[in-house]
C-alpha cells in the first residue's frame, strides 16, 4: 500500500512557541491530505482538508490562524501549531487519499505534541 | 449529525471470535470502513464495504452491513493477541470543498487475553 510519513513523531515544546509537523506521501502524489487530531482515548477529529496549491479547508471550530496548513507540493503538507498552549497537546495524524471518490486513506504514524 | 457510535471496550480470549459493532448516521454513505490503531501509531485500513453489499469476507475478517438499521459490524475469527488494538469504523460524507471526508466512530478497544 501507499506510504505516508510524518515528522517529528514526538515533540515537546514550551508554551508560546510554534511547532511544525510534516506529512509526506513517499511513493505517490497526494493532491489532498487530511489532518486529524486525536485526544487520549478518543476518536479522530478531522481538523482540515489540505489541497495542493490552494488554501486548506477547515472544519467548524478549528482556528485557521492557530493551525496553519501549507500544501506546497504533491508530496508534502505541513501543519504549524502557532503559539502553542498546553491545551494544544494532542496526537496529530495526517492522511492522504489516492482519489477524491475513495475513503481509503493512508495514515502517517502520527505526531505527539506535548506543550509544557 | 455526524456521530458514529461504537461500544467502548471488548475483551475476548485468544481463539474466540470478536464482534465489534458500529452505528452510523448517513444512509447515503457509499463506503464504510474499518480501521485498526495500535498504541501510539497511526491508523491502518483493515477492510471496507460498498454500500450495496450486505457482507464481505476477507480472510479472518467478516463485515456485515445492515443499511436499514445503519449498522455495521466487524467479526474477527480466531482472535489473536496481536489483534489487541482500537478499532474504528468510519463512514464517508460530503466535505466542504467537494472532497469527501471520513468521519470516524468513537473506537472500540479490543483486548485479547491468552
Amino acid at each position: 500500500g501507499a506510504v505516508v510519513s510524518q515528522h517529528p513523531s514526538w515533540v515537546i515544546c514550551k508554551s508560546g512557541t510554534s511547532v511544525k509537523i510534516e506529512c509526506r506521501s513517499l511513493d505517490f502524489q497526494a493532491t489532498t491530505m487530511f489532518w486529524y487530531r486525536q485526544f487520549p482515548k478518543q476518536s479522530l477529529m478531522l481538523m482540515a482538508t489540505s489541497n495542493e496549491g490552494s488554501k486548506a479547508t477547515y472544519e467548524q471550530g478549528v482556528e485557521k490562524d492557530k493551525f496553519l496548513i501549507n500544501h506546497a507540493s504533491l508530496t508534502l503538507s505541513t501543519l504549524t501549531v502557532t503559539s502553542a498552549h498546553p491545551e494544544d497537546s494532542s496526537f496529530y495524524i495526517c492522511s492522504a487519499s489516492l482519489g477524491i471518490n475513495t475513503g481509503e486513506l493512508f495514515f502517517g504514524e502520527g505526531s505527539r505534541l506535548t506543550v509544557l | 449529525g455526524e456521530d458514529v457510535e461504537q461500544s467502548l471496550f471488548l475483551s475476548v480470549r485468544e481463539g474466540d471470535s470478536s464482534v465489534i459493532n458500529c452505528t452510523y448516521t448517513d444512509s447515503s454513505s457509499t463506503y464504510l470502513y474499518w480501521y485498526k490503531q495500535e498504541p501510539g501509531a497511526g491508523l491502518q485500513l483493515l477492510t471496507y464495504i460498498f454500500s450495496n453489499m450486505d457482507m464481505k469476507q476477507d480472510q479472518r475478517l467478516t463485515v456485515l452491513l445492515n443499511k436499514k438499521d445503519k449498522h455495521l459490524s466487524l467479526r474477527i475469527a480466531d482472535t489473536q493477541t496481536g489483534d489487541s488494538a482500537i478499532y474504528f469504523c468510519a463512514e464517508i460524507l460530503p466535505g466542504n470543498t467537494g472532497f469527501q471526508k471520513l468521519v470516524f466512530g468513537t473506537g472500540t478497544r479490543l483486548l485479547v487475553s491468552p
